[in-house]
Formats: C-alpha cells, sequence, structure tokens
C-alpha cells in the first residue's frame, strides 16, 4: 500500500461547489503539506501542518481552507470552486528531523468548470 | 523575480551525452537545495539534495552549489532514455519553494 494517499485521485466540479481533498499518510510523520502544480509554474506551497495543532499559509492559501484531523490526515477544501483552481493537487509529508525530503501521494487531478 | 528560477526547457540530450540543469535563487539565507524528479503524470521524488559549496556526488548525478552566485545545478552523465522527466529545483527558507521544473527529454 502507498505510505501517502489522496482522494479522489480525479474531480470534475461546477464553479461554486465546495470540495474536499483528502490526504492519509502511514509513514508516522509530523509534517503535512498541500501544493498545487500548473503548467509552467511547478509546485506552488497552499498550507502545512508542523502537528494537529499547527496549520501555516503557504504561498497561495487565498480560497483554500485545511483542516489536520489526526496526525495522519490532512484535508484541503475548496469552500467556493472557481475555474483558475483547475490544476493537480499534490499532498507531501515529511519527518520533524529531516523536513525538507518530502514524500508525496499520487495527486489529485481537479477540474472546476 | 521569482524566489527559485529555472529553465522550462524542454532540454533535449543524447544518450549517453551529459545534461545540465540550471537553477538560481534569489534569498542568500537559504541553506540547503533539492533536486525532485517528476515523471510524466507522477509525483515528484527526491534525487539529490546540497547543502555546502561544491559538488555532491551520486551515482551518474552531481549537484553543485556556489553560494556566492545563488546558483545550484544538476548534472546527469550517460543520460539514459529513463531520464527523460521534469527535474524540479527547491530551495529551502524555512519551507521548500519550488523552481517551475526543467523538462529533460534523452534522445536514444
Amino acid at each position: 500500500d502507498a505510505d501517502v494517499t489522496q482522494t479522489p485521485r480525479n474531480r470534475i466540479t461546477k464553479t461554486g461547489k465546495r470540495i474536499m481533498l483528502e490526504c492519509s499518510q502511514t509513514k508516522g510523520h509530523d509534517r503535512m503539506y498541500w501544493y498545487r502544480q500548473d503548467p509552467g509554474l511547478g509546485l506552488r506551497l497552499i498550507y502545512y501542518s508542523f502537528d494537529v495543532k499547527d496549520i501555516n499559509k503557504g504561498e497561495i492559501s487565498d480560497g483554500y481552507s485545511v483542516s489536520r484531523q489526526a496526525q495522519a490526515k490532512f484535508s484541503l477544501s475548496l469552500e467556493s470552486a472557481i475555474p483558475n483552481q483547475t490544476a493537480l493537487y499534490f499532498c507531501a509529508t515529511s519527518d520533524w528531523d529531516n523536513s525538507y525530503e518530502q514524500y508525496f501521494g499520487p495527486g489529485t487531478r481537479l477540474t472546476v468548470t | 523575480q521569482k524566489e527559485v528560477e529555472q529553465n522550462s526547457g524542454p532540454l533535449s540530450v543524447p544518450e549517453g551525452a551529459i545534461a545540465s540543469l540550471n537553477c538560481t535563487y534569489s534569498d542568500r539565507g537559504s541553506q540547503s537545495f533539492f533536486w525532485y524528479r517528476q515523471y510524466s503524470g507522477k509525483s515528484p521524488e527526491l534525487i539529490m539534495f546540497i547543502y555546502s559549496n561544491g559538488d555532491k556526488e551520486d551515482g551518474r548525478f552531481t549537484a553543485q552549489l556556489n553560494k556566492a552566485s545563488q546558483y545550484v545545478s544538476l548534472l546527469i552523465r550517460d543520460s539514459q532514455p529513463s531520464d527523460s522527466a521534469t527535474y524540479l529545483c527547491a530551495v529551502n527558507i524555512g519551507k521548500l519553494i519550488f523552481g517551475q521544473g526543467t523538462e529533460l527529454s534523452v534522445k536514444p
């Protein structure tokens, strides 16, 4: 089984809908991250969490919110989806003592019409 | 100016050649630098990291860091078609900031 899983893997939704992307990990890592990837723009950090009670905004948090339900679970929500949120979303994890070796989930391809 | 910049490519090299991938960064306080490889349709995976000025070698891969010039590079020797991927440079400024990636194509 994969160490970092994301659900759903693909999602098409309409403008204005609320959508949640979920991430689970079995690596036992404390730190979790949400990124989005757009062609030509690389990976951009949306939110990150260093433990269950710690949530931090990244480069592009507007229009997104997150919830860290447990050490192993980190969810990303789009409260009212808009077309420019169409992207590939990755969850990643890292250990507290090697924070920058990040392990990525398989990604969720989100399309907002 | 973007915090981390890479040439987006595509960079095309023949099989067996050396592929050179470059990255510049703007924050002089950056302490550690990472190269991730991402195959088409897949998630990024870490292939190299470097903290100190100079070269770091791992098999066919060599990472080079020059903090004075704010420059980090990745050399791939004896390039293989299986090296064809997008290579992402990432810089630690308290969190990871990624460049836009360089697409590498190795032609048989």
